[in-house]
């Protein structure tokens, strides 16, 4: 079964500008995460989304904004895009049924704001 | 306020001793916990998970303990590897419907030939 896949896996851009970062779950999840990653600062939750709905919110602003599609795909977007937006986001798809909510992480896409 | 604790942002071991990673967390009412170990440029992979309930689940070289009282949990590696040269998340699970991992911000564990 394939795994959590992430485009692009790197990308540059320059303040202010926008970004929209793709993501394919794991076949039959139904269940997308996204987390940013920044040194120090560990896994921060952005947003969750099943049955093309948003479930869960983390304690990001609005320039952060996601959607799923009917296959499950999950895109992210990042508007006005500032210095402190270079991170590694990743990608999380899981099961809705299981117990503990094992998330099964794509390789992540690695953003460097200039 | 963070939740999930690592408090120790790296450890170095010798190849074939034990390797001990401490994470401490607030709620009492998390209901899971789970390890991910986690390479450089690539996503954090699952290890292993502990219910609430019990206090020790073994998996292979990985165990990790669970002290409810001290609201702490630890993973052991024995014999650590050099391949176990990762860095090591801890996340906790609410209760209930809330499917929101929280995380601890990891520990980069190095284990040396």
């Amino acid at each position: 079964k394939a795994g959590v896949t992430q485009t692009p896996r790197y990308l540059i851009k320059t303040r202010g500008q926008q970004v929209t970062l793709s993501c394919s779950p794991i076949s039959g999840h139904r269940s997308v995460s996204w987390y940013q990653q920044t040194p120090g600062q560990g896994l921060q939750f952005l947003f969750e989304y099943f049955s093309e709905t948003q479930r869960n919110k983390g304690n990001f602003p609005g320039r952060f904004s996601g959607r799923q599609f009917s296959n499950s795909r999950s895109e992210m977007n990042v508007s006005t895009l500032e210095l402190g937006d270079s991170a590694l986001y990743l990608c999380a798809s899981s099961l809705l049924r299981d117990r503990y909510n094992e998330q099964f992480f794509g390789p992540g896409t690695r953003l460097t704001v200039l | 306020d963070q939740q999930v604790k690592q408090n120790s942002p790296s450890l170095s071991v010798q190849e074939g001793r034990i390797s001990i990673l401490n994470c401490d967390y607030t709620n009492s009412m998390f209901d899971y916990f789970l390890w991910y170990k986690k390479y450089p440029a690539e996503g954090p992979t699952f290890l292993i998970s502990i219910s609430s309930i019990k206090d020790k689940n073994e998996d292979g070289r990985f165990t990790v303990f669970l002290n409810k009282s001290a609201k702490h949990l630890s993973l052991h590696i024995v014999p650590s590897q050099p391949g176990d040269s990762a860095v090591y998340f801890c996340a906790a699970k609410p209760p209930g419907n809330n499917r929101k991992l929280i995380w601890g911000l990891g520990t980069s564990l190095a284990v040396n030939p």
